[in-house]
């Protein structure tokens, strides 16, 4: 079973360029979220989405954008990548909210140069 | 302000000994407390605790939850190399997870 796929894994880029870090998931989960992970501050939330058609902003959305057009894509958009937005980057889904188990994917690393 | 505050940061202890780690949360609206175990990449799911006094248990693994005085604690017993990892404990609020900083144990031979 693939469960959550994101990509890229590693991924460097200069300020100022925008890039999409893609997430894809075969569950049918409804919910899915963007994370990152900075040392010493555990995982923050960035987006996250209870359905098609349906985001919302979570605790540091500024800087990122989503979308989600079908249950298993949610893509998040870097718009113009700052050296703040260095980090790990997990996309998360889970059947019904974040109060069951979640997925997660294996994470991209981004450094912003 | 929501927060979720994780202790020790990190511990190091040999294989075989007994570990606690702790977890208390002062969120709004709370529903319930969830552990995970993260290694290199992607954190895994190890207990969801919605109940107070009420211990779950997997292996050697075990989690229980005080809602009075809003905290949980994660014991392992019988330590092995394999456990050392990141343990992260997230309170779900207002159908978010705010999360802790999580603890870093590592499992000496």
């Amino acid at each position: 079973n693939a469960g959550v796929t994101q990509t890229p894994k590693f991924q460097v880029l200069k300020t100022g360029q925008s890039m999409t870090l893609q997430c894809a998931q075969d569950m049918n989960h409804e919910y899915m979220s963007w994370y990152r992970q900075d040392p010493g501050m555990g995982l923050r939330l960035i987006h996250y989405s209870v359905g098609a058609g349906i985001t919302d902003q979570g605790e540091v959305p500024n800087g990122y954008n989503v979308s989600r057009s079908t249950t298993e894509d949610f893509p998040l958009r870097l718009l113009s990548a700052a050296p703040s937005q260095t980090s790990v980057y997990f996309c998360a889904s889970t059947k019904q909210g974040m109060n069951t188990e979640a997925f997660f994917g294996q994470g991209t690393r981004l450094t912003v140069v | 302000e929501d927060k979720v505050v994780q202790s020790p940061l990190s511990l190091v202890v040999h294989e075989g000994d007994t570990v606690t780690l702790n977890c208390s949360y002062e969120v709004t609206n709370f529903r319930s407390l969830l552990w995970y175990k993260q290694e290199k990449k992607a954190p895994t799911f190890l207990f969801m605790l919605t109940s107070s006094g009420i211990e779950k248990k997997s292996g050697r693994l075990s989690s229980i939850l005080d809602k009075k005085e809003l905290f949980s604690i994660l014991n392992i017993t019988a330590t092995q190399t394999g456990d050392s990892a990141v343990y992260l404990c997230a309170a779900d609020s207002n159908y978010q997870l705010i999360w802790g900083a999580g603890t870093k144990l590592i499992i000496k031979p």
